[in-house]
């Protein structure tokens, strides 16, 4: 069952652009959404989060919204740089549980 | 370095065989969670442990096991193994509900 979804398999961008990566979740029990960063032939590494709480949530290039009425949200990446270009997974998790789901993945590449 | 090990890196196994995984989380985190990324899949939880029991099942086959021990490293079990089960696994630790730390991964090839 596909609790949290990521549409796109791929996303391509050029330098100094916006990058926005999308999620979609199905499961109204998630309450906290996080974005993880892999490179190939490494482990997803955490790059940013927020709380059912909140709408938005910033740190530094990167920046999370969530609509929690559409069960949707997005990751902004403003500029985007060719170091950014990898896969960025979307995962959820519900409230007072560690059950963590991830999306199947956007691969991000920012064109030089 | 996440701080979370695994091993072994690679491995390659003939489809019928069992092999195990292990994982030590990150000092002091009490879960520890096993996926699975087949390729151009995404990331299949598999299951999840805290403090040595069984806190939440995904996606895992009745020809996989797991288990987390006192000192609270972690193996995942797999037998009867087929070539479909080649994939990526990951381990991955917490200290709190809100962010797991993945370690690298075991390539585990089935020929």
């Amino acid at each position: 069952d596909q609790q949290v979804k990521q549409n796109s398999p791929s996303l391509s961008v050029q330098e100094g652009r916006i990058s926005i990566l999308n999620c979609d979740y199905t499961n109204s029990m998630f309450d906290y959404f996080l974005w993880y960063k892999k490179y190939p032939a490494e482990g997803p590494t955490f790059l940013i989060s927020i709380s059912s709480i909140k709408d938005k949530n910033e740190d530094g290039r990167f920046t999370v919204f969530l609509n929690k009425s559409a069960k949707h949200l997005s990751l902004h990446i403003v500029p985007s740089q060719p170091g950014d270009s990898a896969v960025y997974f979307c995962a959820a998790t519900p409230y007072n549980n560690n059950d963590m789901r991830f999306g199947a993945g956007t691969r991000l590449t920012v064109k030089p | 370095d996440s701080g979370v090990t695994q091993t072994p890196k690679h491995l390659i196994t003939a489809t019928g065989q069992r092999v195990t995984l292990r994982c030590s989380p990150r000092s002091g985190d009490l879960s520890v969670y096993w996926y699975q990324q087949s390729l151009d899949q995404g990331l299949q939880f598999l299951i999840h442990y805290y403090n040595g029991e069984e806190r939440a099942k995904g996606n895992i086959l009745e020809r996989f096991s797991a288990q987390q021990f006192p000192d609270l490293h972690s193996e995942l079990n797999l037998s009867s193994l087929e070539l479909g089960d080649s994939a990526l696994y990951f381990c991955a630790s917490s200290g709190d509900r809100n962010t797991i730390y993945f370690g690298e991964g075991s390539w585990l090839t089935v020929v």
